[in-house]
């Protein structure tokens, strides 16, 4: 069975500009989460999303947003790139958002703003 | 807020040591605890995931135990190969309820080098 998927691979912006980033998570996952890794750090949580609807959010700018279709693909759009918004974009996957449940995380998307 | 530490930061050791990884956080009300391993610009492979109740999970040459009381959690790596170098994080999730049932809080990460 396929992982988390995630589009595209890297993407380079300059600031001011708009960027969306997708998910797809393994089969039957209902649950998407989103977290950013500036170089040298651990992953901070952006969004989490189940069956569509806003389930949390991190300490992100309104110019995060995401949303969480029927197939329960996702995408995460950033707009008015700040060079601070450059690092890895992870995706996670998971059965639902409550329960013993792993999140299983994607490759992730590689964003330089410059 | 939940805060994460990792200690060390960095480790570097010959191949076929065995090797401790430490883990702790400030909230004792945790759903569960897991460590992932991260290869220099991918993605987070899980390792082990540990619930509240347990005290400890194994995988192989991995142990990973769980002190919730205290807040710590260790990581221990038997007779380490140099294809064990990756950073390794810690994650914890909080318990039921609120609006951040789902969210992990990560450490920071110990970037571990095994050298033949």
């Amino acid at each position: 069975d396929a992982g988390v998927t995630q589009s595209p691979t890297h993407l380079i912006k300059t600031r001011g500009q708009h960027v969306t980033l997708r998910c797809s998570p393994i089969s039957g996952h209902k649950s998407v989460s989103w977290y950013q890794q500036v170089l040298g750090q651990g992953p901070q949580f952006i969004f989490q999303y189940y069956e569509k609807e806003e389930r949390g959010r991190g300490n992100f700018p309104d110019r995060f947003s995401a949303r969480q279709f029927p197939n329960y693909s996702s995408e995460l759009n950033v707009n008015a790139l700040l060079l601070g918004d450059s690092a890895l974009y992870l995706c996670a996957s998971s059965l639902y958002f409550q329960g013993p449940y792993e999140q299983y995380f994607g490759p992730g998307t590689r964003l330089t703003v410059t | 807020k939940q805060e994460v530490t990792q200690i060390p930061a960095a480790l570097s050791v010959p191949e076929g040591e065995n090797l401790v990884l430490n883990c702790s956080f400030t909230d004792s009300a945790i759903y569960n605890l897991q460590w992932f391993r991260q290869d220099p610009g991918k993605g987070l492979t899980s390792l082990l995931l540990i619930q509240s109740s347990q005290r400890e999970q194994t995988s192989g040459r991995l142990n990973a135990s769980l002190d919730k009381s205290s807040g710590r959690s260790t990581l221990y790596i038997a007779a380490s190969q140099p294809g064990d170098s990756a950073t390794y994080l810690c994650a914890v999730r909080p318990s039921a309820g609120g609006t951040s049932y789902g969210k992990l809080t990560f450490g920071q990460g110990t970037i571990l080098t095994v050298h033949p």
